[in-house]
């Protein structure tokens, strides 16, 4: 079974600062894949970023990337240059195959003027 | 041009009835699911459905009942609703390829309500 752990339930970070959201998870799978999903006040599911983890190389996205540490099974997502948009719940979440999507328990990030 | 939809987005219901939510997406997925979102924002996945297949998560119970009537489409029926049944419900698809994963989009919820 997979379990994905989330350990700081709220954050905050000041606009145009960087803020790290930490992501652990548990699997016995060879082949999975993680992801960062945002959801804002909207309630809106939005996928931030995505690994393989067969992929060596952090994935980024403008102004996120992530920190993917295969062996310590830890998944970090980085924020750069925060900005109030970016004020929601950030979920972590692993799968290893179509059926089986795991989410972590959320991160509460506000972005303070 | 909305790519996965649910209605409705509020849903307010007494103990006991029978609802349905409805989710329609048109990116050409195949596999679509059903989540519930609790009070505490923690997230688990309920079903996933292709056309070969339904997997059930042993949790549910038999009262949240999916049903398809195409590929673009996974209802959700939920009989004798209960107050713990009050939850957000998400829809997702992704599109399947053998045991490749790829990323699942989301519906906007609907926010059901028990009385």
């Amino acid at each position: 079974a997979q379990t994905v752990t989330q350990s700081q339930p709220e954050m905050s970070v000041q606009e145009a600062e960087t803020v790290t959201l930490s992501c652990t998870y548990d699997t016995s799978e060879s082949n999975y894949y993680l992801f960062w999903y945002k959801q804002p006040p909207s309630r809106q599911m939005i996928l931030v970023i995505r690994q393989e983890a067969y992929k060596q190389q952090n994935a980024t996205e403008n102004r996120f990337s992530v920190n993917f540490q295969k062996a310590a099974k830890s998944f970090s997502l980085k924020i750069s240059d925060s900005q109030l948009g970016d004020t929601a719940m950030y979920f972590c979440a692993s799968v290893y195959n179509n059926n089986d999507m795991r989410f972590g328990a959320g991160t509460r990030l506000t972005v303070k003027p | 041009d909305t790519a996965v939809s649910q209605t409705p987005k509020y849903l307010v219901t007494q103990m006991g009835n029978d609802k349905s939510i409805k989710c329609e997406q048109n990116l050409g997925h195949d596999t679509m699911y059903w989540y519930k979102q609790d009070s505490k924002k923690f997230l688990k996945i309920m079903f996933s459905y292709n056309n070969k297949e339904l997997i059930i998560n042993e949790t549910v119970p038999n009262r949240f009942s999916p049903k398809s009537p195409d590929k673009a489409h996974l209802n959700l029926h939920i009989n004798s609703l209960e107050l713990g049944d009050s939850a957000v419900y998400f829809c997702a698809s992704s599109h399947t390829a053998g045991q490749s994963t790829d990323t699942q989009y989301f519906g906007p919820g609907t926010r059901l309500t028990v009385l």
